[in-house]
């Protein structure tokens, strides 16, 4: 079993679109939890850290769920300048492959 | 906040020769770098966890002679890709954790290598 499994997608979505992504990771003590997202022939970056409680950033919302070991990442409102690849990162496991995402107009 | 700088950005050279990458933590202390390969249109593959001061931990595959690492500082770990040939041409990004877990990793630039 991977250490950390994403739905590679793509996600091919209009502009204005709600996504979301899961991602479910192996080891349920682990303790951070982060969503980067990478551009085309980039690093990636970080997007924002996951919180047990939940946390929002703007049109980004990132939620655990500990007793399922997964996180997801909800995306609302989405622009063009969102697409890239999201990656999952549990800090201490291999990641996942990331869940490429394409807004179009 | 923490900053890895990574060099070169980009290399060209020649097959057989070798190159060398630099990771830096600029203003941190990383006792674990990590060090991906990514070709075009894939995913992020590790190839080596470095800590400092003792060997690095290579994935399965990966060849630890062809991929050396060195970790002699807390700041800085280097990749060199001997004798380099033409399927080795990738991007080759580095990361640094510091202890603290709640940090999540930090990434280099990236070095696009194109062996030719």
């Amino acid at each position: 079993r991977k250490e950390v499994e994403q739905d590679p997608g793509p996600f091919n979505v209009p502009e204005g679109a709600t996504v979301a992504f899961n991602c479910t990771y192996s080891n349920s003590a682990s303790q951070s939890f982060f969503w980067y997202r990478q551009d085309c022939r980039k690093e990636p970056k970080l997007l924002m850290s996951v919180y047990s409680s939940g946390n929002e950033d703007g049109r980004f919302t990132a939620q655990l769920n500990r007793a399922s070991q997964y996180i997801s990442l909800l995306i609302r409102d989405s622009k063009l300048s969102d697409s890239a690849t999201y990656l999952c990162v549990v800090k201490g496991l291999r990641f996942g492959a990331g869940t490429r995402l394409t807004v179009k107009p | 906040g923490a900053v890895v700088s990574q060099h070169p950005s980009w290399v060209i050279c020649k097959s057989g020769t070798s190159v060398k990458i630099e990771c830096r933590s600029l203003d941190f202390q990383a006792t674990t770098m990590f060090w991906y390969r990514q070709f075009p249109k894939q995913s992020l593959m590790l190839m080596a966890t470095s800590n400092e001061g003792s060997k690095a931990t290579y994935e399965q595959g990966v060849e630890k002679d062809k991929f050396l690492i060195n970790h002699a500082s807390l700041t800085l770990s280097t990749l060199t890709v001997t004798s380099a040939h033409p399927e080795d041409s990738s991007f080759y990004i580095c990361s640094a954790g510091g202890a603290d877990s709640f940090y999540g990793y930090t990434f280099g630039s990236g070095t696009r290598l194109t062996v030719v």
